[in-house]
């Protein structure tokens, strides 16, 4: 089974950066995301990690440790539009693959 | 490109009633999911399927049944409505087969469907 942990809530300023942290344990690593989920909306895919490291697409960066069980979502020069919720998720290896979603820390930017 | 459509969006039941909640995806996806999310809890899997045809068991699928008799569609069912169904409900798809990697793993989500039973 999959173990997801992130903070259920935070809170930062408009133009500043936040660190929105997930720790895992899984039975059967295989890739980690991150989804935005707006207020009432849809889940949308944000990022993809399946090796160590850093990826950046704009204003959004997600780094990934397996060895640690760890990935922040790194975001840049916030904008009121960020206030959202942004789950963690984790795949495993079984046939199926299932992918197993954390609460999702809800993050307010105030002016 | 209507992507993953869910109808209803809001449904309100009395308790004992049944309902089928639609979903329908334009992306000719092989995979579809149901999940329901609540209140500090994450997104939890009711029901999923690989294809047409084939259905099977999420973490949560006590007092659903679901059904896929066309590829493109997906439908949830709920025989006999209870409080503890009282949730929001996502379907998602996403491919088995892609050109890359991260494009076959990317599920895309409806817009929800908002239940309460009463």
């Amino acid at each position: 089974g999959q173990n997801i942990d992130q903070p259920t809530e935070m809170t930062a300023t408009e133009g500043a950066i936040v660190q929105i942290n997930c720790t895992y344990q899984t039975s059967g690593f295989n890739g980690l995301f991150w989804y935005q989920q707006h207020a009432g909306e849809a889940p949308t895919f944000l990022s993809y990690n399946v090796l160590d490291g850093l990826e950046e697409k704009g204003r959004f960066s997600s780094f990934l440790s397996r060895s640690k069980g760890y990935s922040y979502l790194l975001l840049k020069e916030l904008q009121m539009k960020d206030s959202a919720s942004y789950l963690c998720a984790v795949r495993d290896r079984g046939g199926y693959q299932k992918v197993t979603f954390g609460i999702g820390t809800k993050l307010q930017v105030i002016p | 490109n209507a992507g993953v459509t869910q109808t209803p969006k809001f449904r309100v039941l009395k308790t004992g009633q049944s309902m089928t909640l639609l979903c329908a995806q334009d992306m000719n996806h092989e995979y579809m999911y149901w999940y329901r999310q609540d209140p500090g809890m994450g997104l939890r899997l009711i029901h999923y399927s690989v294809g047409e045809g084939t259905t099977a068991k999420g973490e949560v699928p006590d007092g659903y049944n679901v059904s896929r008799l066309k590829k493109q569609n997906f439908l949830l069912g709920l025989e006999s409505a209870a409080p503890s169904q009282t949730s929001v409900y996502f379907c998602a798809s996403r491919s088995a087969i892609a050109g890359g990697q991260l494009a076959k793993n990317i599920q895309y989500f409806g817009a929800g469907t908002r239940l309460s039973v009463l």
